[in-house]
């Protein structure tokens, strides 16, 4: 059971580059997350779904999209890279009725 | 907004030792609290956590405790090993699914053989 998948691990864009950061779970969880985490900051929600086709902004959205067109995938893109978004970002799953969240690995990603 | 502080940023002790980390949170609404062990280079896992209609909850040496007219809330670890070092990260939610956390700022937590 591989649990929540994230690729890559790390990544360096210049600014104005656009990427996405892929994550899955094969644990058939309906809710899905993505939060960035800074020093001294704790973790912020970015976006998160509660199903497929269903996706909201959390706390920090600016700069991000997302979309949620299956149960397993929940990928974040970042259309045109800002330094400001150089942090560590963690996806996270949870299946309805339960209240612990699983999280993936985390994605290092540097903006220069 | 939800807003949780978090205290002390880092914590030291020799191994045997009682270790306390501290959160308060500003929504009365907020009724779910989990605490998170984040271990260098992983994600957070879930480690306990504590509904708003309970004051204490134990596991083996963690136990974390709530006090909802205050609204704070700790963790305790008990006879600490060094496999407990760890950055925790408490966390608290309006919702009792838990579906938006807000998190603190973290705590290095370093347990000294």
């Amino acid at each position: 059971n591989a649990g929540v998948t994230q690729t890559p691990k790390f990544q360096v864009l210049k600014t104005g580059q656009s990427m996405t950061l892929q994550c899955a779970q094969d644990m058939n969880h309906e809710y899905m997350s993505w939060y960035r985490q800074d020093p001294g900051m704790g973790l912020r929600l970015i976006h998160y779904s509660v199903g497929a086709g269903i996706t909201d902004q959390g706390e920090v959205p600016n700069g991000y999209n997302v979309s949620r067109s299956t149960t397993e995938d929940f990928p974040l893109r970042l259309l045109s890279a800002a330094p400001s978004q150089t942090s560590v970002y963690f996806c996270a799953s949870r299946k309805q009725g339960s209240t612990e969240a699983f999280f993936g690995q985390g994605t290092r990603l540097t903006v220069v | 907004g939800e807003n949780v502080e978090q205290h002390p940023s880092t914590l030291s002790v020799q191994e045997g030792d009682s270790a306390v980390i501290k959160c308060t949170y500003s929504d009365s609404a907020s009724n779910y609290f989990p605490w998170y062990k984040q271990e260098l280079g992983k994600g957070p896992q879930l480690i306990i956590d504590i509904r708003s209609n309970v004051g204490e909850k134990k596991d083996q040496r963690i136990a974390v405790t709530l006090n909802k007219t205050a609204k704070h809330f700790s963790l305790h670890i008990t006879e600490t090993q060094p496999e407990d070092s760890a950055v925790y990260f408490c966390a608290a939610s309006t919702e009792t699914s838990g579906s938006r956390l807000t998190f603190g700022e973290g705590t290095q937590l370093t347990v000294n053989p």
